[in-house]
């Protein structure tokens, strides 16, 4: 396993619940991604944070709330989910923004919206 | 935008048999890097190989191998001996400098691989 860890591994949630998911690196990285993972599509980043600062959010709908406490940390908040939201949601870190081109990545959330 | 494009969804290999996965890709930049990532059933994605497209040498690792054809704005994934364990889904990425200090890296939609005893 890679020092990236995620929890919860699987999530099941109604579509009015508010939940969160958890990711916490060791590696000492400065950079944090949260990626939508669908069935036929290609990763698609959502959030990405550097030094605990939001960089980059790639038109992700509100009801997707990211927050990072820190440097090893980084959250996800959902809230009011739609079935289309069901995927595996992956986290991955690199060593800082300008130097991603190895990104760590987590073993997932799979999350099922019903 | 960058786009990847992995055009084979599925395929399959014998055991101790070489397969090669396909990636093309879109870009008008010079500088960029490419990467394969290994995604195992129910199994954290980890990276394979990387190549700077600066360099003219195909990149190697044991029994990875990539065929980078930079004018044909190819890069495809050589495994050679095929083992049980590189049953997997197989994603081909491009990373490009987006301005303001960042990289974007660019997903293709993977090629599942099954490798068959």
């Amino acid at each position: 396993e890679t020092g990236v860890t995620q929890t919860p591994r699987h999530l099941v949630m109604g579509m009015t619940n508010k939940k969160s998911l958890k990711c916490e690196q060791h590696l000492g990285h400065n950079a944090m991604y949260w990626y939508k993972q669908s069935a036929k599509k290609p990763l698609e980043l959502m959030f990405v944070y550097n030094f605990k600062e939001q960089t980059e959010n790639n038109s992700v709908p509100s009801r997707f709330s990211p927050e990072c406490p820190n440097s090893s940390h980084l959250f996800l908040h959902l809230h009011t989910l739609q079935p289309e939201d069901s995927a595996l949601y992956l986290c991955a870190s690199s060593q800082d923004r300008t130097n991603s081109y190895e990104q760590y990545f987590g073993p997932g959330t799979r999350l099922t919206v019903t | 935008a960058q786009t990847v494009t992995q055009s084979q969804p599925e395929m399959s290999v014998q055991e101790a048999e070489t397969v090669t996965l396909s990636c093309t890709y879109d870009t008008s930049e010079s500088n960029y890097y490419l990467f394969w990532y290994k995604q195992p059933p129910s199994r954290q994605m980890i990276l394979v190989i990387r190549q700077e497209a600066y360099k003219q040498q195909n990149a190697t690792e044991n029994r990875f191998s990539v065929n980078f054809q930079k004018a044909a704005k190819s890069f495809s994934l050589k495994i050679s001996d095929s083992q049980l364990g590189d049953t997997a889904m197989y994603f081909c990425a491009f990373l490009q400098y987006s301005g303001a200090g960042s990289y974007q890296l660019t997903f293709g939609k993977g090629t599942k691989l099954s490798v068959i005893p």
